[in-house]
């Protein structure tokens, strides 16, 4: 059980361009979702929180501009990287844990190589 | 601020040797304390959660230790096996049990 998917593994963009990752949780519901960041050789770097049916919550230096989350259901949330710079080229991973079950470790997806070009 | 320290940063045994991965955390205030897996390019594979209240978990040939008062916790890899390699990444759970802090990880290679 508790088995997140993350699509797409992989994309390769043009500097300027958007791109949009999905983040779901496939058995159960999820009304919170965490959207990481890990750059080579590096600890992941929470970058924000995800809430269903709410705004999310990014953390300290975080451009909410720049990453753009929508949690529109209990068991998808998206993340679009905006008008993407080759600085952006980072590895994006998310994760969530079944409501309530806070005994529970957190579940994560298989994350997202973004390149852009 | 949490702040999560794993040493060492990478480490490389011959197939069959017992070793200890060790992770150290600032604040000892956490709910809990998750080690994961990951291999190169992936996701994160949870190994042993860790409450608060508990010493130690076990699964197969992993053992986690969970010492709150020195800020400190290892993973125990008894018998180690190529297919072992692999970065090592250790969070602490913040009191709320809602945010993970990483540490930043230990790459171990088991040379067959």
């Amino acid at each position: 059980g508790a088995v997140v998917s993350q699509h797409p593994s992989r994309v390769i963009c043009k500097s300027g361009t958007s791109v949009k990752i999905e983040c779901r949780s496939l058995d159960f519901q999820a009304t919170t979702m965490f959207w990481y960041r890990q750059f080579p050789k590096k600890s992941l770097m929470l970058m924000a929180t995800s809430n269903e049916g709410s705004k999310a919550t990014y953390e300290q230096g975080v451009e909410k501009d720049k990453f753009l989350i929508n949690h529109a259901s209990l068991t998808l949330s998206t993340l679009t990287v905006t008008s993407a710079h080759p600085e952006d080229s980072s590895f994006y991973i998310c994760s969530a844990r079944p409501p309530g079950q806070l005994n529970y470790g957190y579940t994560f997806g298989s994350g997202t190589r973004l390149t852009v070009v | 601020k949490q702040e999560v320290t794993q040493i060492p940063a990478a480490l490389s045994v011959p197939e069959g040797e017992n070793l200890v991965l060790n992770c150290s955390f600032t604040d000892s205030a956490i709910y809990n304390l998750q080690w994961f897996r990951q291999d190169p390019g992936k996701g994160l594979t949870s190994l042993l959660l860790i409450q608060s209240s508990q010493r130690e978990q076990t699964s197969g040939r992993l053992n986690a230790s969970l010492d709150k008062s020195s800020g400190r916790s290892t993973l125990y890899i008894a018998a180690s096996q190529p297919g072992d390699s692999a970065t090592y990444l250790c969070a602490a759970g913040d009191g709320s049990a809602r945010q993970l802090t990483f540490g930043s990880g230990t790459q171990l290679t088991v040379l067959p």
